[in-house]
């Protein structure tokens, strides 16, 4: 069965280093999602991403954040200069039309 | 904004019993309805997936039902075991410009012992 996966499993990094967080939504799948989860807190919308293009992000997705698909398999989120507050897991979802989204297993990010 | 709610937020049943967790939300113009499971450490498994024009899904041991009105839907697990732990989401999905993004609760923690 198809599923979206997600490298690296962990990531640890310094404080002001850019991460690339990178994903790989099912394959026929043309809408792809970024969210994250603080230890302990809500699952929280980042950005979502269709035709190529952002179509919606939330206030947490600021300037620091970008997403980029390079290719036709890949979708990344990068966060230009890593803050303390940006460890949390980050999950990649996709789905295909008007039905339901499918995560993959995140990457837990520390920042120390 | 949404607003979700999950009531309770733990549960610790022997196995065997059937369960009701409840998911409520504030504003009930939705798209849909999602319900994930996620163990530990680990990430989101889709469960069932109501659209808003459905009263409820079943798959299995589960069935989620949806009252859009008074803004409530529940999952049922029947006949619990100890596999099914874990914490159970509920995701909302509204209308307008972020019609697909989906307002997430926090979860019931759900343990059942053998």
């Amino acid at each position: 069965e198809p599923e979206v996966t997600q490298t690296p499993s962990h990531q640890v990094t310094q404080m002001g280093q850019e991460v690339i967080l990178r994903c790989v939504p099912i394959s026929n799948h043309l809408y792809f999602y970024w969210y994250r989860q603080i230890l302990g807190q809500k699952v929280e919308f980042l950005v979502s991403f269709y035709n190529n293009e952002i179509s919606e992000k939330s206030e947490i997705f600021d300037d620091q954040f970008s997403v980029e698909r390079p290719d036709g398999s890949n979708f990344t989120l990068k966060i230009r200069s890593t803050k303390l507050e940006d460890s949390a897991m980050y999950f990649c979802a996709s789905r295909r039309g008007a039905g339901e989204q499918f995560f993959g297993p995140g990457t837990r990010l520390t920042v120390l | 904004k949404q607003e979700v709610t999950q009531i309770p937020a733990a549960l610790s049943v022997p196995e065997g019993e059937n369960l009701v967790l409840n998911c409520s939300f504030t504003d009930s113009a939705i798209y849909n309805l999602q319900w994930f499971r996620q163990d530990p450490g680990k990430g989101l498994t889709s469960l069932l997936l109501i659209q808003s024009s459905q009263r409820e899904q079943t798959s299995g041991r589960l069935n989620a039902s949806l009252d859009k009105s008074s803004g409530r839907s529940t999952l049922y697990i029947a006949a619990s075991q100890p596999g099914d732990s874990a914490t159970y989401l509920c995701a909302v999905s509204g209308r307008g410009g972020g019609s697909y993004i989906p307002t997430f609760g926090r979860g019931t923690s759900l343990i059942v012992h053998p």
